[in-house]
């Protein structure tokens, strides 16, 4: 059974630029999180989709967003990127409300 | 609300000695607690979670936490460590949307060295 996948697992984009991350949750988990990490604020939530309604949002600016498709695949999007969205982004995907969550390997993001 | 706290942000331990990692939640609810790891340049593998049945709790690779609400906490054991713990390893919980579990709030980490 396939995990989490997340692409790309690297990425390198200027100041200003605006960038797409996509995660392919469990097949059949229906609710996909996003968390950025940090090492000076470490895991933070960033937003959950479930049945492609965002369920919760955490405490970032208006230029990260995101959206689940039908097939429960998510992406997220930071528009006008900024030195410190330089962070490794994770995915997980859970089956339903009371399950545990399994992670991706993260993309790397580096805005220079 | 809900938050956890890590006690300690580097441990290290011998081969072959006691691996302890220490948590500590605040919440108003019963909680989920989980435990994950981190290896370098990986995500997150689970380790075990806390869903209000038994307060011992077996997770994969030798690795068992045990929850005791008197002292709000959940901290991580092992008998005996191996080279091959060393990594990071983050305590969470779940926030609690009216009795289902949702996004997770995690520790600061800590990083376990393992000395040959």
């Amino acid at each position: 059974k396939a995990g989490v996948t997340q692409t790309p697992r690297y990425l390198i984009k200027t100041r200003g630029q605006q960038v797409t991350l996509s995660c392919s949750p469990i097949s059949g988990h229906r609710s996909v999180s996003w968390y950025q990490q940090t090492p000076g604020q470490g895991l933070q939530f960033l937003f959950e989709y479930f049945s492609e309604t965002q369920r919760n949002k955490g405490n970032f600016p208006g230029r990260f967003s995101g959206r689940q498709f039908s097939n429960s695949r998510s992406e997220m999007n930071v528009s006008t990127l900024e030195l410190g969205d330089s962070a490794l982004y994770l995915c997980a995907s859970r089956r339903g409300a009371n399950t545990e969550a399994f992670f991706g390997q993260g993309t790397r993001l580096t805005v220079v | 609300a809900q938050s956890v706290t890590q006690l300690g942000s580097h441990v290290s331990v011998s081969e072959g000695a006691l691996v302890l990692l220490r948590c500590n939640y605040s919440s108003s609810v019963p909680p989920y607690l989980f435990w994950y790891v981190q290896y370098p340049n990986q995500g997150l593998q689970l380790l075990l979670k806390y869903t209000s049945a038994a307060t011992l709790v077996k997770g994969i690779n030798g690795f068992e936490a045990e929850f005791k609400k008197s002292e709000t906490s959940f901290h991580l054991t092992k008998p005996s460590a191996h080279m091959s713990d060393a990594a990071e390893y983050f305590c969470a919980v779940s926030v609690n949307y009216g009795g289902s579990q949702g996004n997770l709030i995690f520790g600061k980490g800590t990083k376990l060295s393992v000395k040959p």
